[in-house]
């Protein structure tokens, strides 16, 4: 059980560039959550897949991000024409469905210049 | 809706001090909640759990007790190390069957202690 990895771990971009990264989580978790961290503040959902099957989305989450999970293991959040307000830490996590916690991976840290 | 607030920091002790981080929450029903840490450069990591009133959680020395009638959950340890700096975060997990059971987070306390 290697944990929750994501890449990369660091992201520097210009404005109105598009961005992608990936969360691979732990394996058999069925549950994968995507949330945002900014400065100072705690994390905040974005979305979440059951397997393969997004089944909600944060009003955050606004029609820029498309997040994806296509066989039900890996995900990845892309970010078209990036904004500078999108500088921010973008957690992974995982567990399984039947219960048990989430286990976070180590972040994605993103800056917009 | 669901909220969680906790202590302002940034807080700084010395070692061997004792410390508490006040985390009350806002929640229909009978949520989850938890403490998770976050070691500088590294994710969260779950540090404490409890999922029912007056059930009280413990790990590495600190403990929570939650407490239905103040809705409070305040993290405390007898005797702090350098170690244990980091920043704390509360969290609560709705109790709504067949949601997403994400978690909402307090905006953290920075906890910062001196040998």
């Amino acid at each position: 059980d290697t944990g929750v990895s994501q890449d990369p771990r660091h992201k520097i971009t210009k404005r109105g560039q598009n961005v992608t990264f990936r969360c691979d989580p732990i394996s058999e978790h069925n549950r994968l959550y995507w949330y945002r961290q900014t400065l100072g503040q705690g994390p905040e959902f974005l979305t979440y897949f059951q397997n393969e099957a997004q089944l909600e989305k944060s009003r955050l989450l606004s029609d820029r991000f498309s997040a994806e999970r296509p066989k039900g293991s890996f995900s990845t959040l892309e970010i078209q024409r990036t904004e500078q307000g999108d500088s921010a830490m973008y957690l992974c996590a995982s567990r399984k469905w039947q219960g048990g916690e989430q286990y976070f991976g180590p972040g994605t840290r993103l800056t917009v210049t | 809706g669901n909220s969680v607030t906790q202590m302002e920091g940034p807080v700084t002790l010395s070692e061997e001090a004792f410390l508490t981080i006040n985390c009350t929450y806002t929640a229909t029903g009978y949520p989850s909640l938890f403490w998770y840490v976050q070691y500088p450069g590294e994710g969260l990591q779950l540090l404490l759990k409890a999922t029912k009133a007056d059930d009280k959680g413990s790990n590495k020395g600190f403990e929570a007790t939650y407490r239905k009638e103040t809705t409070s959950f305040h993290l405390e340890k007898g005797s702090v190390q350098v170690s244990d700096s980091a920043v704390y975060f509360c969290a609560l997990k709705p109790t709504n069957q067949g949601g997403s059971e994400k978690l909402v987070f307090g905006k953290g306390t920075k906890l910062t202690v001196n040998p």
